[in-house]
């Protein structure tokens, strides 16, 4: 079962309207979250990311948010650009141990298509 | 761009074939992971190299092989190729220097397609 998952699957909105993605983990014990946005044929960009201690991280028009103790954390895309369509992904860490060095649990992804 | 390169973009091979896929790392970087992505999917983690050394594996058979030099670039290998092989391939170069907030910042992929 994979330890991050991610919805909705998939969502068109209208440029300029706003979104959220949620990704739900159970990674643990927790290290940091990650959220990438990777376009078409491409490598994942970094947007975010945030530790445990962290509940809110701002990236331009991308906010993430994150609350571990439910262990939930949200995208949120304000005023949204034909240029945001894209696959977003969740990617959760473990505390480094010798069982999980550079082990990132990644999620499958929310793909998000702007319309005109 | 992140610094990280890859080669080659596109490949085509047939059943039963072998292929090498390359990563150039991003400047300073020592550590390397080799993920797949089927067309859809979210990245699936092979293995990762941290100093020339494997260093954690996915769930992936032997016949997908690495290596990382002493220039911390890495190669992949996979033997025997199947159908289901086809996908895009992404390295992901990252600094391990003891904490747990390394990022890791990847290639644009190699495209392989299995005939």
């Amino acid at each position: 079962k994979n330890q991050v998952e991610q919805s909705p699957q998939s969502l068109i909105i209208l440029e300029g309207k706003n979104c959220t993605l949620q990704c739900n983990y159970t990674v643990s014990p927790f290290s940091n979250l990650r959220w990438y946005k990777q376009d078409t044929g491409r490598g994942p960009v970094s947007l975010t990311i945030m530790t445990f201690s962290e509940n809110t991280k701002s990236n331009g028009r991308y906010t993430a948010t994150l609350d571990a103790d439910t262990k939930q954390s949200s995208l949120h895309i304000t005023a949204s650009q034909l240029s945001d369509s894209a696959s977003y992904i969740c990617v959760v860490s473990a505390v480094m141990t010798t069982d999980s060095w550079g082990k990132f649990q990644f999620g499958a992804g929310t793909q998000v298509v702007v319309t005109p | 761009e992140t610094g990280v390169t890859q080669s080659p973009t596109h490949l085509i091979k047939t059943r039963g074939q072998q292929v090498t896929l390359r990563c150039s790392s991003q400047s300073g970087h020592n550590t390397v992971s080799w993920y797949q992505q089927a067309l859809g999917q979210g990245p699936q983690f092979i293995f990762q190299y941290y100093r020339e050394e494997e260093n954690g594996r996915g769930n992936f058979p032997p016949r997908f092989s690495g290596l990382q030099f002493p220039n911390y670039s890495s190669e992949l290998n996979v033997n025997a190729l199947e159908l289901d092989d086809s996908a895009l391939y992404l390295c992901a170069s990252s600094l391990r220097a003891g904490g747990t907030g390394e990022t890791q910042y990847f290639g644009p992929g190699t495209r392989l397609l299995v005939l």
